[in-house]
């Protein structure tokens, strides 16, 4: 069965302190992983696309990697702004498309 | 502006009493989805469509219905709704041919069924 878990649960940094998500998958043959971030209350928000491992993406303090089991979120001397929930999922190739989401992390930033 | 448009964004109700949460789109997508959020168990898709008159069951469609008369419309309907249907619930929308990272959601509605 495709499945997606996320780790840990939740994690509380002190601003500044780096750290990395863990978001490890099994599925039948990936076609995308992809990293979303949520603020309490709102929709998720699109942060990067991963399709092979040994990739990586970054955007501001944020890195994704990519390997043949998981997908690590580094968070590099994060900010209070940086506090939200990420969430991971998956596509597999014979899925339709269809996304497999984890659970999430909560993130927070203590300044 | 690309934009996902829900409405209610807060409701509660009664068991039993039929409601509709509608989601609008205005960038001409073809994909379009419903997901529910409850604590720790992370978004959980009910139903999606593909494109007009094609609708497909997620994975966990019980108690609910969609339409999809109109491209930029999706909503979705609960018959009877039941206090296990208290929920956040998202509409999301994809082009179709993408592989997922130009899905954009909705500001989420919030349902408390007592």
């Amino acid at each position: 069965e495709d499945q997606v878990t996320q780790s840990p649960e939740a994690l509380r940094l002190q601003e500044g302190e780096s750290s990395s998500l863990n978001c490890s998958y099994t599925v039948s043959g990936l076609r995308g992983l992809f990293w979303y971030r949520q603020d309490p209350g709102k929709g998720p928000e699109f942060l990067f696309t991963l399709y092979s491992a040994g990739e990586e993406k970054e955007k501001e303090r944020l890195k994704a990697t990519l390997t043949k089991k998981e997908s690590f979120l580094h968070i590099t001397a994060p900010k209070p702004e940086d506090s939200a929930t990420y969430l991971c999922a998956v596509t597999a190739m014979d899925s339709n498309y269809q996304l497999i989401w984890g659970a999430g992390t909560k993130l927070i930033i203590k300044p | 502006e690309a934009q996902v448009t829900q409405n209610p964004r807060y409701l509660i109700t009664v068991t039993g009493k039929k409601l509709t949460v509608t989601c609008s789109q205005n960038m001409n997508h073809e994909y379009m989805s419903w997901y529910r959020q409850d604590p720790g168990l992370g978004l959980r898709q009910i139903y999606y469509s593909m494109n007009v008159e094609v609708t497909d069951k997620g994975d966990v469609p019980e108690g609910y219905k969609v339409s999809r008369k109109e491209k930029r419309n999706f909503p979705l309907i609960l018959e009877s709704p039941s206090p296990n249907q208290t929920s956040l619930y998202f509409c999301a929308t994809k082009d179709r041919g993408s592989a997922g990272n130009t899905i954009y959601f909705g500001e989420g509605s919030w349902l408390t069924v007592v």
